[in-house]
C-alpha cells in the first residue's frame, strides 16, 4: 500500500521560509508518477501548489511561482517544498499527493498524505 | 475564489439520493475529465470518482459521476450517515497546466 507522510514545523514566523518534506513508502518516487503539493486554508477548498517528477522537473502554480521551490531526493524516496516570505495568508493544511493518469485528459490524485497544519504567526 | 463552481452545501435524509453539481469552463471540464474527492471530517481527501465516472476499488456503487460539456455531477444514492463529508470536484486546466478544484460541498445527512 502506498503511503505518504508530511513532516516539518507546524509554526513558521512571518517573512521566513516554510519547509516541508513528504516521505513516500510502498512506491518508488522514481516510478514514473508526478508528486504534488496541495494546501487547504482553514474552512476552504483545495489549492494545487505544484508538482515534481523524479528527474527534478517541477511545475508551480503561477500565483506562487516566485516563492515556491520543490525538490526531490530519490535516495531518500522523498520530495520537499519550500515556500519563502510567508505571511498569515499561507496558514493552511499542506498535503502531499501522488498523481496518476490514464490519459492526457485524466489525471488524479490517488494517494494522499494525512496533511500537516502550518501556522504562520509571530 | 475556486475555479470550479460547486454549491456550498446539500442535505438529505438517509436513503435518499442527492446530487452535487460542478461547473467549469472550456479550459478544464470542457477538455478534461472530472475527478471527485471525499473528505471526511478532520481527514485528508480521498479519491472517490476519476475519469468522470470510474470508481476506484473499494468505493461503493452508490457513488456515481457524470459529465456533459463544462458541467459535471456526483450522485449519491441511498444516503448513509457515514457519507457526511465535504466533496470536492477537480479537473486538469489547460491554462494553469495543473489541476483546479471546486470550493467543496458539505453534505449533511439529516
Amino acid at each position: 500500500q502506498v503511503q505518504l507522510q508530511e513532516s516539518g514545523p507546524g509554526l513558521v514566523r512571518p517573512s521566513q521560509t516554510l519547509s516541508l518534506t513528504c516521505t513516500v513508502s510502498g512506491d518508488s518516487i522514481s516510478g514514473g508518477h508526478n508528486w504534488n503539493w496541495i494546501r487547504q486554508h482553514p474552512g476552504k477548498g483545495l489549492e494545487w501548489l505544484g508538482n515534481i517528477y523524479y528527474t527534478g522537473s517541477a511545475y508551480y502554480t503561477p500565483s506562487l511561482k516566485s516563492r515556491l521551490t520543490m525538490t526531490v531526493d530519490t535516495s531518500e524516496n522523498h520530495f520537499s517544498l519550500r515556500l519563502s516570505s510567508v505571511t498569515a495568508a499561507d496558514t493552511a493544511v499542506y498535503y502531499c499527493a501522488r498523481e496518476d493518469d490514464v490519459s492526457p485528459y485524466t489525471r488524479y490524485f490517488d494517494f494522499w498524505g494525512q496533511g500537516i497544519l502550518v501556522t504562520v504567526s509571530s | 475564489q475556486a475555479v470550479l463552481t460547486q454549491p456550498p452545501s446539500v442535505s438529505g435524509p438517509p436513503g435518499q439520493r442527492v446530487t452535487i453539481s460542478c461547473s467549469g469552463s472550456s479550459s478544464n471540464l470542457g477538455t478534461n475529465t472530472v475527478n471527485w474527492y471525499q473528505q471526511l471530517p478532520g481527514t485528508a481527501p480521498k479519491l472517490l470518482i476519476y475519469s468522470n465516472s470510474q470508481r476506484p476499488s473499494g468505493v461503493p456503487g452508490r457513488f456515481s459521476g457524470s459529465k456533459s460539456g463544462t458541467s459535471a455531477s456526483l450522485t449519491i444514492s441511498g444516503l448513509q450517515s457515514e457519507d457526511e463529508a465535504d466533496y470536492h470536484c477537480a479537473a486538469w486546466d489547460e491554462s494553469l497546466h495543473g489541476p483546479v478544484f471546486g470550493g467543496g460541498t458539505k453534505l449533511t445527512v439529516l
